[in-house]
């Protein structure tokens, strides 16, 4: 199985500023044959289902802020989210779907 | 309008049963993969299973082979989760979720979630 590994748990950031979050995953999604990372993230709020952000790690999902991007290639990957606002707190996950399907444990973010 | 509605969750004695179902609505459900994933507080999202259009091929994750079985019912646009031998740990809310189809294998769609508590 594919094991997906986020950091940090947990972060708290000021409105406007840049928050990171990084995955990494235990073997590489990259599939050579059509050089795509089967690796999207979800934002998931309280009491809500999650919430498709990125998929092909980088692709913004149709009526996603431009503020969520996506990059990273092979193992590691990163979600940014350029300038925080207060919509935005919420837990983060990264998922491959390379191989079945595992999440990373969740990023929670929080205003500072 | 593309909407997942889980129903069946409940409370359920440990070595008990359980069918979940999920009803599709909005897009053209046979043509679709369909998903089972649950969230408990200290785990956060795991995947279950999966079924392909037809209900031909399925996969699931370990720590439910054996016990749990994915089912659909296209002529109904509804999805079944069947969940036997329930343990402590199957507790979570179990969503069904909808891929993009085609190759595109991440979840666009998903339900509101059911319940499920497996205690005595």
């Amino acid at each position: 199985d594919i094991v997906m590994t986020q950091s940090p748990d947990s972060l708290a950031m000021s409105l406007g500023e840049r928050a990171t979050i990084k995955c990494k995953s235990s073997q590489s999604v990259l599939y050579s044959s059509n050089n795509k990372n089967y690796l999207a993230w979800y934002q998931q709020k309280p009491g809500q289902p999650p919430k498709l952000l990125i998929y092909w790690a980088s692709i913004r999902e149709s009526g996603v802020p431009d503020r969520f991007s996506g990059s990273g290639s092979g193992t590691d990957f990163t979600l940014t989210i350029s300038s925080l606002q207060a919509e935005d707190v919420a837990l983060y996950y990264c998922q491959q779907y390379y191989s079945l399907w595992t999440f990373g444990q969740g990023t929670k973010v929080e205003i500072k | 309008e593309v909407q997942l509605v889980e129903s069946g969750g409940g409370l359920v004695q440990p070595g008990g049963s359980l069918r979940l179902a999920c009803e599709a609505s909005g897009f053209i459900f046979s043509s679709y993969w369909m998903h089972w994933v649950r969230q408990t507080p200290g785990k956060g999202l795991v995947w279950v299973s999966r079924i392909d259009l037809d209900g031909g091929s399925t996969s699931y994750a370990d720590s439910v082979k054996g016990r749990f079985t994915i089912s659909r019912d296209n002529t109904k646009n509804t999805l079944y989760l069947q969940m036997n031998s329930l343990r402590a740990e199957d507790t979570a809310v179990y969503y069904c979720a909808r891929d993009r189809g085609n190759y595109d294998r991440y979840f666009n769609f998903w339900g509101q979630g059911t319940l499920v508590t497996v205690s005595s």
